[in-house]
C-alpha cells in the first residue's frame, strides 16, 4: 500500500524568499518520488525525481527535493521564489519495487507568490 | 512537438450521452495512464495499458467506463450515460518501460462538462 501526504493545501510566500512544500509519503516498498507541477489550464510538468540515487535531488527552475527515509517525507524547496512559481504542485509515490507501477499522487498544494 | 496529445480538449455533452476522449501517447512509450482530476483535487487514477493490454483498472472506474488501446500506440476512453458526476479533467500520461524511473508525461486533458 502507498499513500502521500501533502501537509498545506496552500503556502504563500513573498517573491524573493524561499519556498517549503511539504510531503510525507508512506510506502510499503522503496518508493520512487516525483514532485509535478500544474500551471493553471496547462498540463502538468515533472520538476524532479528520485529514484534511489541521490537523496538530495535537483529539478528545473531552481528546484530541489530531499528524499529522507527516516522521516518519511519528500519536501521540496527553492532558495528564492519567483512570480512565474505560482502554480498548483502535486507530491506523487510510486512503489515500483512491489511491482506496481500506479501512482499516487497528493491533492496538491497550491504556491501563492506575493510581489 | 513530440509529447502526448488528447482531444478534444474540452467537451460538453447532456446527462445520458456518450462521450469518446483520444489520447496519444509519446510514440516510444510502451505505458499509457488515464486518470480523472476534479477541482482542487489530485489526478486519480483510472486505468493503465502496457502495449495493448489493460494491465489494471481502478475501483472509480464503473461499468459505464471502457478504454482501449487496440494497437498499443493510441488510446480511447469512452463513457456511455454520462452523469453529472462524471464532469472532470479527463488526463492521459505515458512512460517507457524501466525507463526514467517511470516518469510520466502527461497531456494537456480533456475537461469534461455534462449538463
Amino acid at each position: 500500500a502507498q499513500s502521500v501526504t501533502q501537509l498545506d493545501s496552500h503556502v504563500s510566500v513573498s517573491e524573493g524568499t524561499p519556498v517549503l512544500l511539504r510531503c510525507n509519503y508512506s510506502s510499503s516498498y522503496s518508493p520512487s518520488l516525483f514532485w509535478y507541477v500544474q500551471h493553471p489550464n496547462k498540463g502538468l510538468q515533472l520538476l524532479l525525481k528520485y529514484t534511489s540515487a541521490a537523496t538530495l535531488v535537483k529539478g528545473i527552475n531552481g528546484f530541489e527535493a530531499e528524499f529522507k527515509k527516516s522521516e518519511t517525507s519528500f519536501h521540496l524547496t527553492k532558495p528564492s521564489a519567483h512570480m512565474s512559481d505560482a502554480a498548483e504542485y502535486f507530491c506523487v509515490v510510486i512503489s515500483i519495487s512491489g511491482g506496481s507501477y500506479i501512482p499516487t499522487f497528493g491533492r496538491g498544494t497550491s504556491l501563492i507568490v506575493h510581489p | 512537438d513530440t509529447g502526448v496529445s488528447q482531444d478534444p480538449r474540452h467537451k460538453i455533452t447532456k446527462r445520458g450521452q456518450n462521450v469518446t476522449f483520444r489520447c496519444d501517447p509519446i510514440s516510444e512509450h510502451n505505458r499509457l495512464y488515464w486518470y480523472r482530476q476534479t477541482l482542487g483535487q489530485g489526478p486519480e487514477f483510472l486505468t493503465y495499458f502496457q502495449n495493448e493490454a489493460q494491465l489494471e483498472k481502478s475501483r472509480l472506474l464503473s461499468d459505464r467506463f471502457s478504454a482501449e488501446r487496440p494497437k498499443g500506440s493510441f488510446s480511447t476512453l469512452e463513457i456511455q450515460h454520462t452523469e453529472q458526476g462524471d464532469s472532470a479533467m479527463y488526463l492521459c500520461a505515458s512512460s517507457r518501460t524501466g525507463g526514467e524511473g517511470e516518469t510520466q508525461y502527461f497531456g494537456p486533458g480533456t475537461r469534461l462538462l455534462v449538463l
